[in-house]
């Protein structure tokens, strides 16, 4: 596996279920980051952990909790979502140190809550 | 309130002619500025990016400008391709705090190229 990937691809959840997203770098970076891209909206970061520790925490509900095991691994866990979290959730991740800024993002997970 | 935009939703440009993309920011603590492409059901991809200590990066076809005085970044591709028909997102990396690598994302602008 190469760059960064994602599962699943699709999910659908009810609003009691727990569910979990996971994301994988492949690229020796140290800082992983969460997204979520509503139709017709920028990109909304929601996350940031830098060598596994939160950096940011852009003021997101506690029904989304993020994991950082390590600097390549980060998961997303869902539990009583609500309809509105329906969205493309995507993982990125960077090199935080020299001049290098640029993220890289995986395929995302289309997220339906019913 | 939305630091980065891109006022344009869509442009629609004919094979082998110029495209131009534009993004407008407010932020003046902005660094580091970025393009992106997004094609359906993938993430978006890195294309080309600029300092705020330069006026223009170019890469192949992929040309940014940035007028710093204006706050505005443009990304000119020519000539344009049918591939290259997606979203293009700009991005802006804030220098200040402790927001390691963070970037704020404009709305996007679809891209349409003509045969």
């Amino acid at each position: 596996e190469t760059g960064v990937t994602q599962t699943p691809r699709h999910l659908v959840m009810g609003m009691t279920n727990k569910k979990s997203l996971k994301c994988e770098q492949h690229l020796g970076h140290n800082a992983m980051y969460w997204y979520k891209q509503s139709a017709k909206k920028p990109l909304e970061l929601m996350f940031v952990y830098n060598f596994k520790e939160q950096t940011e925490n852009n003021s997101v509900p506690s029904r989304f909790s993020p994991e950082c095991p390590n600097s390549s691994h980060l998961f997303l866990h869902l539990h009583t979502l609500q309809p509105e979290d329906s969205a493309l959730y995507l993982c990125a991740s960077s090199l935080t140190s020299g001049m290098v800024y640029e993220q890289y993002f995986g395929p995302g997970t289309r997220l339906t809550v019913t | 309130d939305q630091q980065v935009k891109q006022n344009s939703p869509s442009l629609s440009v004919q094979e082998g002619r110029i495209s131009i993309l534009n993004c407008d920011y407010t932020n003046s603590m902005f660094d580091y500025f970025l393009w992106y492409k997004k094609y359906p059901a993938e993430g978006p991809t890195f294309l080309i990016s600029i300092s705020s200590i330069k006026d223009k990066n170019e890469d192949g076809r992929f040309t940014v400008f940035l007028n710093k005085s204006a706050k505005h970044l443009s990304l000119h591709i020519v000539p344009s391709q049918p591939g290259d028909s997606a979203v293009y997102f700009c991005a802006a990396r804030y220098a200040g705090g402790t927001s390691y690598g963070k970037l704020t994302f404009g709305q996007g602008t679809i891209l349409t190229v003509h045969p």
